[in-house]
């Protein structure tokens, strides 16, 4: 297994649509982070989560929604999302906070999602 | 305020030639630092770090890179660039979290 595994590697949906972003850590890690990279744009941190808890919630619209029901799983939920939301979304994960720990981030390969 | 900055959008290089990619950093302290490399369609791989002792530290696939502290900078450097090399190179540093430069996007011609 490696790493930082995401699925689904690509999703398109509509504006309606529901969907969820799934991200698994197999590194033993206790932080784990959803970025978001869009063309042009510097790297978006959205959300972080350390033993479970959501440490950081950086300002993101609420028809994103994250889940962490455990250090080794990060999901993040869709739901009516606009155009604007297309984008690569990383899942990331390190030992600890940064600050706490002096460790680097370990991502995922990304899902890429098209909202038309 | 605590940011990175790659001063360079975009770099262009001959296969065999050798490359240098700008970092500088803005913190109170002295941060833990790092250069990650992204291919197309692809996460972030971590190409190397520093985090404290010798200033120049090596990584995978040949790359290298020095820290001054008196100039705030962790530049990457690579002796002779391959095809390969072409991707987008993020620098990054901890502090209280984590702050990335907007990247350096790299092609390599033949």
């Amino acid at each position: 297994e490696t790493g930082v595994t995401q699925t689904p590697r690509h999703l398109v949906m509509g504006m309606t649509n529901k969907k969820s972003l799934k991200c698994e850590q197999h590194l033993g890690h206790n932080a784990m982070y959803w970025y978001k990279q869009s063309a042009k744009k510097p790297l978006e941190l959205m959300f972080v989560y350390n033993f479970k808890e959501q440490t950081e919630n950086n300002s993101v619209p609420s028809r994103f929604s994250p889940e962490c029901p455990n250090s080794s799983h990060l999901f993040l939920h869709l739901h009516t999302l606009q155009p604007e939301d297309s984008a690569l979304y990383l899942c990331a994960s390190s030992q600890g906070l940064a600050g706490a720990y002096t460790g680097e981030l370990f991502f995922g390969e990304g899902s890429r999602l098209t909202v038309l | 305020a605590q940011s990175v900055t790659q001063p360079d959008i975009h770099i262009t290089v001959s296969e065999g030639a050798s490359l240098e990619l700008r970092c500088n950093y803005s913190y109170g302290a002295t941060p833990y630092l790092f250069w990650y490399v992204q291919s197309p369609g692809q996460g972030l791989q971590l190409l190397l770090k520093y985090f404290s002792g010798d200033t120049l530290v090596q990584g995978i696939k040949g790359f290298e890179a020095e820290f001054k502290r008196s100039q705030s900078s962790f530049n990457l450097r690579k002796p002779s660039v391959h095809w390969s090399d072409a991707a987008e190179y993020f620098c990054a540093f901890t502090g209280n979290q984590f702050y990335f430069g907007t990247g350096t996007s790299l092609t390599v011609i033949p």
